[in-house]
């Protein structure tokens, strides 16, 4: 079981503005950075955001990240259909002694 | 281009081993520190393990230590996973990815290679 609580779904139409969150704890979240990965059916998972709030070069500006003591979230504004798949935060875990993934958010674009 | 690609999965059966290999291409292999992540069927991410860009630190998560090693081959560019006394849990997709930077993040993944465990 994930250290890192993430909600199981997510929707939005076309256009609307989502947010996921991501729970952790001062073992990880509250110490660490966090990344976001986008998993999409059939392919390898996807470097969206590093850092808490920094996007590699390539991914949209659609997508932000952002961290609040032992939580963090992600926006995606202008929703498209190709942005359904599923979404996982990570970070560093000191109980874990290594990455931890959250439990990963299923983004439904109706 | 940068490019990964894992090989070496396939069916074993419970308290066999495999070994995984991850060969990189398109940039600096040594350069960069790597990466395991795995999914088992219908389950999220989780990390396996992870090696520097010489190979002298190596991380496992506690649930996995002991069973598992990875390596590197900088010379040949590639990646190593061997893994020992598998388990039906043990069965996933496996993928090896690069460390970003000094982040713990991964920036080019490969497509993965399916690992089996079962009788």
């Amino acid at each position: 079981q994930s250290v890192l609580t993430q909600p199981p779904s997510a929707s939005g139409t076309p256009g609307q503005r989502v947010t996921m969150s991501c729970s952790g704890s001062s073992s990880n979240i509250g110490s660490y950075t966090v990344t976001w990965y986008q998993h999409l059916p059939g392919t390898a998972p996807k470097l969206l955001i590093f850092n808490n709030n920094q996007r590699p070069s390539g991914v949209p500006g659609r997508f932000s990240g952002s961290k609040s003591g032992t939580s963090a979230s992600l926006a995606i504004s202008g929703l498209q259909s190709d942005d359904e798949g599923e979404y996982y935060c990570t970070a560093w875990d000191d109980s874990l002694n290594g990455v931890m993934f959250g439990g990963g958010t299923k983004l439904t674009v109706l | 281009e940068v490019q990964m690609l894992e090989s070496g999965g396939g069916l074993v059966q419970p308290g066999g081993s495999l070994r995984l290999s991850c060969a990189a291409s398109g940039f600096t292999f040594s350069s960069f520190a790597m990466t395991w992540v795995r999914q088992a069927p219908g389950k999220g991410l989780e990390w396996v393990s992870a090696i520097s860009e010489s190979g002298a630190g190596i991380y496992y998560p506690n649930s996995i230590k002991g069973r598992f090693t990875i390596s590197r081959d900088n010379s040949k560019n590639t990646l190593y996973l061997q893994m020992n006394g598998l388990r039906a849990e043990d069965t996933a997709v496996y993928y090896c990815a690069r460390r970003f930077s000094s982040y713990w993040a991964f920036d080019f993944w490969g497509p993965g290679t399916l690992v089996t465990a079962s009788s």
